[in-house]
């Protein structure tokens, strides 16, 4: 199986701040990799596919990049509606597989 | 509108039976793959099985696998999770989901999930 490391796990920053979360795949998985946002009480939402894809409606401060085993998700300018948990996914094969999560707080 | 909705969730004891359904709308059912991704209290997120658009794909996850069966029906815009042998650690919110597009791309939307609780 292919495990996904995320890291921090939790990270505290302020409004206006830029914020880079990273995962890691135990394996190549080229570009399959997702990225989600959950708030409290809420589905997920997809806010990134194939690496870098911005899906429809999710503002340009998200960006996501990588390839192979090392990824990343930038909030370019943390914004008040983006304090949620953040999840990556390697859609490379089965089983999916997601990472522990990233809890992003207000400072 | 694309909407998915999970039904069927609940209380249930060790051991018993339970079977999750997912209403889908607003797209060609037939010619997506769909998700069931659980989530436990407090946890992240819990792939647990698959079922390709002409159910001839199906996979599962290894804490599922032998208890759990995916099925679908395609008249019906629908897709189902039975339930056998639950256990606490099963406690969870179970979300349907499916593909963003044919060809893949991430999993969009999400149904609003369906709390299922095993406990005696």
């Amino acid at each position: 199986d292919i495990q996904m490391t995320q890291s921090p796990s939790s990270v505290s920053a302020s409004v206006g701040d830029r914020v880079i979360i990273t995962c890691r795949a135990s394996q190549g998985i080229s570009s399959t990799l997702d990225w989600y946002q959950q708030k409290p009480g809420e589905a997920p939402k997809l806010l990134i596919y194939g690496a870098s894809t911005l899906q429809s409606g999710v503002p340009s401060r998200f960006s996501g990049d990588g390839s192979g085993t090392d990824f990343t998700l930038t909030i370019s300018s943390l914004q008040p509606e983006d304090f949620a948990t953040y999840y990556c996914q390697q859609a490379h094969g089965f089983p999916l597989t997601f990472g522990g999560g990233t809890k992003v707080e207000i400072k | 509108e694309i909407q998915l909705a999970e039904s069927g969730g609940g209380l249930v004891q060790p051991g018993g039976s339970l079977r999750l359904s997912c209403a889908a709308s607003g797209f060609t059912f037939s010619s997506y793959s769909m998700y069931w991704v659980r989530q436990a209290p407090g946890k992240g997120l819990e792939w647990i099985s698959s079922i390709s658009g002409d159910d001839y794909y199906i996979y599962y996850a290894d804490s599922v696998r032998g208890r759990f069966t995916i099925s679908r029906d395609n008249t019906k815009q629908s897709v189902y999770l039975q339930m056998h042998s639950l256990r606490a650690d099963d406690t969870a919110v179970y979300y349907c989901t499916r593909d963003l597009t044919v060809r893949g791309g991430g999993f969009d939307p999400w149904g609003q999930g369906t709390l299922v609780t095993v406990s005696s």
